[in-house]
């Protein structure tokens, strides 16, 4: 299967403070990205689907200029949670799709940030 | 909207219990399910996919089925281990891309 690596995988930071979150398809061309976060307790909801040198698109309820989505190249795309705040504290995960449709879909190790 | 639902929220067995997860999804119009686990704080690894032309999959000790018509799927575990306990997630496929609708999850605790 596809080898999906995420760094870092925990990550503490003050309030207000910028956090960037890499995925990188290691084996894998990624034309499209699929951000996901999973609150405690909680199963995974899609926060935005990303495709390779384009625009990311937001779920409803995301906020773009909060979540910020690079993806400028095959193998790499970033997650950047501008001012963060405690309720942004969650677990972030990537899973890489290569545009038209795929069988099993592959997910990266996840990064748990707590914002305190 | 797609709404996928996982029944039980939780479960604890006894090691060797064969058991029966399940998952049941509002719309039938999807292109696959998956079957995920979660270990604590980590990623997904996928256990199975059913492409919604199939009724059933089989990997070692398990079986997931398929029920497109009536919205539901199954995973079954036999002779459960202490290393089966995690959460399991199923995941719903829809048609019109690489969208996945997740449920809630299973916790499952398979006691030695």
């Amino acid at each position: 299967g596809a080898v999906v690596s995420q760094h870092p995988s925990r990550v503490i930071c003050k309030s207000g403070t910028s956090v960037k979150i890499e995925c990188r398809s290691l084996d894998f061309q990624a034309t499209t990205m699929f951000w996901y976060r999973q609150f405690p307790k909680q199963s995974l909801m899609l926060m935005a689907t990303s495709n390779e040198g384009s625009k990311a698109t937001y779920e409803q309820g995301v906020e773009k200029d909060k979540f910020l989505i690079n993806h400028a190249s095959l193998t790499l795309s970033t997650l950047t949670v501008t001012s963060a705040h405690p309720e942004d504290s969650s677990f972030y995960i990537c899973s890489p799709g290569q545009g038209a449709r795929q069988e099993t879909q592959y997910f990266g190790p996840g990064t748990r940030l707590l914002v305190l | 909207k797609q709404e996928v639902t996982q029944i039980p929220a939780a479960l604890s067995v006894p090691e060797g219990e064969n058991l029966v997860l399940n998952c049941s999804f509002t719309d039938s119009a999807i292109y696959n399910l998956q079957w995920f686990r979660q270990d604590p704080g980590k990623g997904l690894t996928s256990l199975l996919l059913i492409q919604s032309s199939q009724r059933e999959q089989t990997s070692g000790r398990l079986n997931a089925s398929l029920d497109k018509s009536s919205g539901r799927s199954t995973l079954y575990i036999a002779a459960s281990q202490p290393g089966d306990s995690a959460t399991y997630l199923c995941a719903v496929g829809s048609t019109s891309g690489s969208r996945l609708t997740f449920g809630e999850g299973t916790q499952l605790t398979v006691n030695p």
